[in-house]
């Protein structure tokens, strides 16, 4: 079973500040999901990536299938970014999700 | 498309009581994912689906837990009978076969049982 850690698990920062999250997984995938999640919310998914980078307006999602590991990075962060964010991992067709811990992530205005 | 529906939205039971959750996937997703989400454990995986089909239910936690999906456009989830230790959010989520693209998820059901 694919054991999937995400660092850190909690950060607070500053409004402007570019933010990086860390996932790392122990077994081969063939996917990588970056997932959101507001409090009291549902769960939406930001990025799927299986190699490179991926960029969606602030977002940013790289991976390094080598290394096993992969970064959500946010830049010029702002309050409404704060949220619980979530790195999971599927190991090939269609099945599914093995989750991270998540980052619980606040910026301050 | 609406997106994936969930419902109920909120679910207050006694224990004992049969609760049934209710997933309706995006038209077109083949595959049906059944997830719990808890302070102590995090998202879960409890069973999916391919073409309506259970293809891993390892993750349901006990004979307890049932799911069943009888046509592509829905699927329920059921436990009979309920415990305290089953409150939790409960996520449905759909996305295409294979390519895992479009992966979806659900509003959740809230579920507290007394």
């Amino acid at each position: 079973k694919n054991e999937v850690e995400q660092s850190p698990q909690n950060l607070t920062a500053q409004e402007g500040e570019f933010i990086t999250i860390n996932c790392s997984y122990s077994v081969g995938i063939s996917a990588l999901h970056w997932l959101q999640q507001h409090p009291g919310g549902g769960i939406v998914s930001l990025f799927m990536l299986s190699s490179g980078k991926k960029k969606h307006g602030r977002l940013i999602a790289t991976i390094n299938i080598q290394e096993k590991h992969s970064s959500l990075h946010i830049t010029a962060s702002h309050p409404r970014d704060s949220a619980v964010y979530i790195c999971a991992v599927s190991g090939g067709g269609a099945d599914g999700l093995t989750f991270g811990k998540g980052t619980h992530l606040i910026i301050q205005p | 498309d609406a997106g994936v529906i969930q419902s109920p939205r909120h679910e207050v039971t006694e224990m004992g009581q049969e609760v049934t959750l209710r997933c309706k996937p995006i038209s077109g997703h083949n595959s049906l994912f059944w997830y719990r989400q808890t302070m102590m454990r995090g998202l879960e995986l409890l069973i999916y689906f391919n073409n309506n089909v259970p293809i891993d239910d390892s993750g349901m936690p006990e004979d307890r837990f049932s799911a069943k999906m009888p046509n592509a456009s829905f699927s329920t989830l059921k436990i009979q009978p309920s415990e305290p230790r089953d409150s939790a959010v409960y996520f449905c989520a759909s996305s295409f076969h294979q390519t895992g693209l479009g992966y979806t998820f659900g509003s959740g059901t809230r579920l507290t049982v007394v």
